[in-house]
């Protein structure tokens, strides 16, 4: 049974920091792994998605990897802004039955 | 491109009462997902439609949860009778479509609704 974990749980930095968010998971039979991030009473935010064959996509101040061997994934957040405070989630498509598993988040709070 | 829609945005009702909601997914993808998002917790995967057969429906709670997905694209999720502990946040999500002939599985998601129970 596949599992995602995040750790930690909640991240509160002063704006301006480069920050990195951890991901990982249990079993390497995916198909790809996303980053949503998720700002309170809302719905999910597709960030970034990585394919099962990549290492690393970017968009403007984020960047995340995949190393799939290992069950790792880090997202990287260049020079924070107080609008970057949400929750970051990452989940995983199983390969096979393309079921979404989803970790518990990460609450990040960027403070002026 | 419209994204998923969901309807209600909120929901409010007592304890034993029914309730439903409505997810219509992005045009030509033929996965969906309902979610239950507790507060504070990751969301947790109720069920799972691939066109209109299910694919996983192992952590949906039977006895008072159904769902169904209409001719492959809208779908609605109830609960009957409701308890106090499915106060949360209902997600649905659309994927798994072809995009210049390469088949893609990235999750859109809708706004989600918002059950209270009281």
């Amino acid at each position: 049974k596949q599992e995602v974990t995040q750790i930690p749980a909640a991240l509160s930095v002063p704006e301006g920091e480069n920050l990195v968010l951890n991901c990982s998971f249990t079993d390497s039979a995916i198909y790809n792994l996303q980053w949503f991030r998720q700002d309170p009473g809302k719905g999910l935010t597709s960030l970034l998605l990585i394919q099962s064959s990549q290492r690393e996509q970017t968009s403007g101040r984020l960047n995340a990897s995949l190393d799939k061997s290992s069950g790792r994934s880090t997202l990287y957040i260049a020079a924070s802004q107080p609008g970057d405070s949400a929750t970051y989630l990452c989940a995983v498509t199983q390969g096979g039955s393309e079921k979404l598993v989803f970790g518990k988040g990460m609450k990040l709070t960027v403070n002026p | 491109e419209a994204g998923v829609a969901q309807s209600p945005r909120y929901k409010i009702i007592e304890k034993r009462q029914s309730v439903a909601f409505w997810c219509n997914p992005i045009s030509g993808h033929a996965t969906l997902y309902w979610y239950q998002q507790i507060l504070g917790q990751g969301p947790k995967l109720l069920i799972q439609f691939q066109n209109n057969g299910v694919v996983d429906d192992s952590q949906l709670p039977k006895d008072r949860f159904s769902a169904e997905r209409l001719k492959g694209v809208d779908s609605t999720l109830k609960i009957q009778p409701a308890k106090l502990e499915d106060s949360a946040v209902y997600l649905c999500a659309s994927s798994l479509f072809w995009y210049r002939g390469f088949r893609r599985t990235e999750a859109f998601f809708g706004q989600g609704t918002r059950l209270t129970v009281v």
